[in-house]
């Protein structure tokens, strides 16, 4: 079994749409989650990140963290064809030098 | 400012040549990782580099070896490619010690180097 799970999609929706992409993971230890994104034949950036339990807002983007299910996701609200790439999940322990992904989401989002 | 560099983006290998990927970073950052990136697969961890001077295996090291020049670079090197080895290769890097959760201490990607070994 693999320490973080996310389904690959692909993930097709209409402008407008709200989005969920979501991951599992079996690490007790993981504190540290993070959402990159990922465009085609470019490298990972940032989308957000939290530490721990709780949710975090940015515009259109909300992370969410639930430990007690080791789940966590990514809404995306108002989507737009911009959005269309790969989301990547990641996650570490507290002083773990090791960041896990998970294989990516590959989101379209239809004009 | 640059960020992250590598060198080359594309390359084309016959099975049993030899190569180095570079990567080379202007951030001041103490952690420094090579991943290779594979359909389906994610990223996976090839080698780190917690600090200059020290090296350690990630998840998928058979094949590979690496050098922490100085702060600034980390190389890839393989000694022999193989088809399997067929892969978009990232270095990223970390900005503070792992330990440090203030702000946003996450990795910074490189562009990619695309390898294809025939």
């Amino acid at each position: 079994q693999k320490e973080v799970e996310q389904d690959p999609g692909p993930l097709s929706v209409p402008e407008g749409a709200i989005v969920s992409l979501n991951c599992t993971y079996s690490n007790s230890a993981f504190q540290y989650f993070m959402w990159y994104r990922q465009y085609s034949r470019k490298g990972p950036e940032l989308l957000m990140y939290t530490y721990s339990s709780g949710n975090k807002e940015d515009g259109r983007f909300t992370a969410q963290v639930d430990k007690s299910s080791k789940y966590i996701s990514l809404f995306i609200r108002d989507s737009q064809p911009s959005d269309s790439a790969t989301y990547l999940c990641a996650m570490r322990s507290t002083g773990g030098f090791k960041t896990i992904f998970g294989a990516g989401t590959r989101l379209f989002v239809k004009a | 400012n640059a960020g992250v560099t590598q060198t080359p983006k594309f390359q084309v290998l016959k099975t049993g040549q030899s190569m180095t990927l570079q990567c080379a970073q202007d951030m001041n950052h103490n952690s420094m990782y090579w991943y290779r990136q594979d359909p389906g697969m994610g990223l996976r961890l090839i080698y780190y580099s917690a600090s200059e001077g020290t090296t350690d295996k990630g998840e998928v090291p058979n094949g590979y070896n690496v050098s922490r020049l100085n702060k600034r670079e980390f190389s890839l090197r393989l000694e022999s490619a193989a088809p399997s080895q067929t892969s978009v290769y990232f270095c990223a890097t970390l900005p503070r010690p792992v330990a440090d959760l203030s702000g946003a201490n996450v990795l910074t990607f490189g562009a990619g180097s695309r390898l294809t070994v025939l």
